[in-house]
């Protein structure tokens, strides 16, 4: 099975807020990452939390982290539709990740 | 500030040969890592090099090799390709094995026939 599990569809509508689940395994990793990545392009960094936070909030995004479960996840205020991409988490010391949540703004 | 480079940007190769694709980090990295990612799905940890040494490796069989020069420019070298090589190859790097995250390059698509 995957290290990483995330569930592959989300679909919202504009002005919603959008909210990515993911599961981890590596509980040693100091920094935990949200990346997007547009179709065809490589995946852009959008957050990161350290591990001994449980919430990290940067403007429209919400990372909250709970370590006991490992499982980490990504909110979205007030969703656009240019914020349509698939969203990958990613632990530091193991940089593995899953399939991915597909993420579908609809207007 | 230039970020990470990769060339090229699109490969096709056949079968059986063997092909070297470049990244440059960015300025001030001295770790970076390469990724396959096939359609459709997330990518796939190849290796990671910190300053010259691998210091890390996915399931890859050894016809997957790296480098890492002074200048923390890389290379992923494939021998003996395969059509299930055909994906997408990203590079990333970061300042201090994955403090802060890592920044990626737009990748280079290979093309197996």
């Amino acid at each position: 099975g995957e290290d990483v599990e995330q569930s592959l569809f989300l679909s919202v509508r504009e002005g919603d807020s959008s909210v990515i689940n993911c599961t981890y395994t590596d509980s040693s990793s100091t920094y935990l990452y949200w990346y997007k990545q547009e179709p065809g392009a490589g995946l852009q960094l959008l957050t990161y939390i350290f591990s001994n936070m449980d919430m990290k909030q940067d403007q429209r995004l919400t990372v909250l982290l709970n370590k006991k479960d490992k499982h980490l996840s990504l909110r979205i205020a007030d969703t656009q539709t240019g914020d349509s991409a698939i969203y990958f988490c990613a632990a530091v010391n193991d940089m593995r990740f899953g399939a991915g949540t597909r993420l579908t703004v609809k207007p | 500030e230039t970020g990470v480079t990769q060339s090229p940007t699109h490969l096709i190769k056949t079968r059986g040969q063997q092909v070297t694709l470049r990244c440059s980090s960015q300025s001030g990295h001295n770790t970076v890592s390469w990724y396959q990612q096939a359609l459709g799905q997330g990518p796939q940890f190849i290796f990671q090099y910190y300053r010259e040494e691998e210091n890390g490796r996915g399931n890859f069989p050894p016809r997957f090799s790296g480098l890492q020069f002074p200048n923390y420019s890389s290379e992923l070298n494939v021998n003996a390709l395969e059509l299930d090589d055909s994906a997408l190859y990203l590079c990333a790097s970061s300042p201090r094995q994955g403090a802060y995250g890592y920044t990626f390059g737009s990748g280079t698509r290979l093309t197996v026939v």
